[in-house]
């Protein structure tokens, strides 16, 4: 069966911390993964990634992909509260429709 | 820069009440969604849409029924409302094709009660 894990769940740091984000998967056909923010609205997109080792990057964000042993992680260096939020991941395998994580719930203290 | 629409945004209904949440995307994608997320869960895919007249149950399908009679409209209708559905439902659209096909856009969020 498809699934997707991300950890930690939840996670506190402090402004200005680095923090790594998990995300584990078992897909058929795996096509892309896709990784998320969501403060206390709508999932707003980050990264799509497609091929291993290639790392994707926007501003303090950053994302790679390992296809090999099927994980992919979100960096966020130099924390600020505004990165406050869930962090979801999701794979798209075969079927049409995306599979998502539990999600990780991420705080930022001042 | 509309993107994904839906609405309405609130609403509180009563046990048995029916309702329509509606949905409509101006980015001329094929797939449509309708996610429904609980406090602290992720995100459930009630039904999904890959073009106009074709739709397909998600996971939690059931009490609710779509529509597709357009590229641009996925309106979910909810009949006899249950206090189990009490939750923010998101509609979302994605190409379905194309490097970007599974990159998903998600619309504002319908926070629903049921009293």
């Amino acid at each position: 069966e498809d699934k997707v894990v991300q950890s930690p769940l939840s996670l506190v740091v402090h402004e200005g911390d680095t923090v790594t984000l998990n995300c584990s998967y078992e897909v058929t056909n795996f096509r892309s993964l896709l990784w998320y923010k969501q403060e206390k609205k709508a999932p707003t997109f980050l990264f799509m990634l497609t091929s291993s080792g290639i790392e994707k990057k926007s501003g303090r964000l950053s994302s790679i992909l390992d296809k090999k042993e099927l994980f992919s992680i979100l960096n966020i260096t130099a924390t600020q509260t505004g990165d406050s939020a869930v962090y979801l991941c999701a794979n798209a395998g075969n079927n049409r429709k995306l599979i998502w994580g539990l999600g990780t719930s991420l705080a930022v203290n001042p | 820069n509309a993107g994904v629409t839906q609405t309405p945004k609130f609403r509180i209904l009563k046990i048995g009440q029916s309702m329509t949440l509606q949905c409509t995307q101006d980015m001329n994608h094929n797939y449509m969604y309708w996610y429904r997320q609980d406090p602290g869960m992720g995100l459930k895919l009630i039904y999904y849409s890959v073009g106009a007249g074709i739709t397909d149950k998600g996971e939690v399908p059931n009490g609710y029924n779509v529509s597709r009679s357009t590229t641009e409209d996925f309106p979910l209708r909810l009949e006899l409302a249950a206090p189990s559905q009490t939750s923010v439902y998101f509609c979302a659209s994605s190409p379905g094709q194309g490097v970007n096909l599974h990159t998903i856009y998600f619309g504002e969020g319908s926070w629903l009660t049921v009293v």
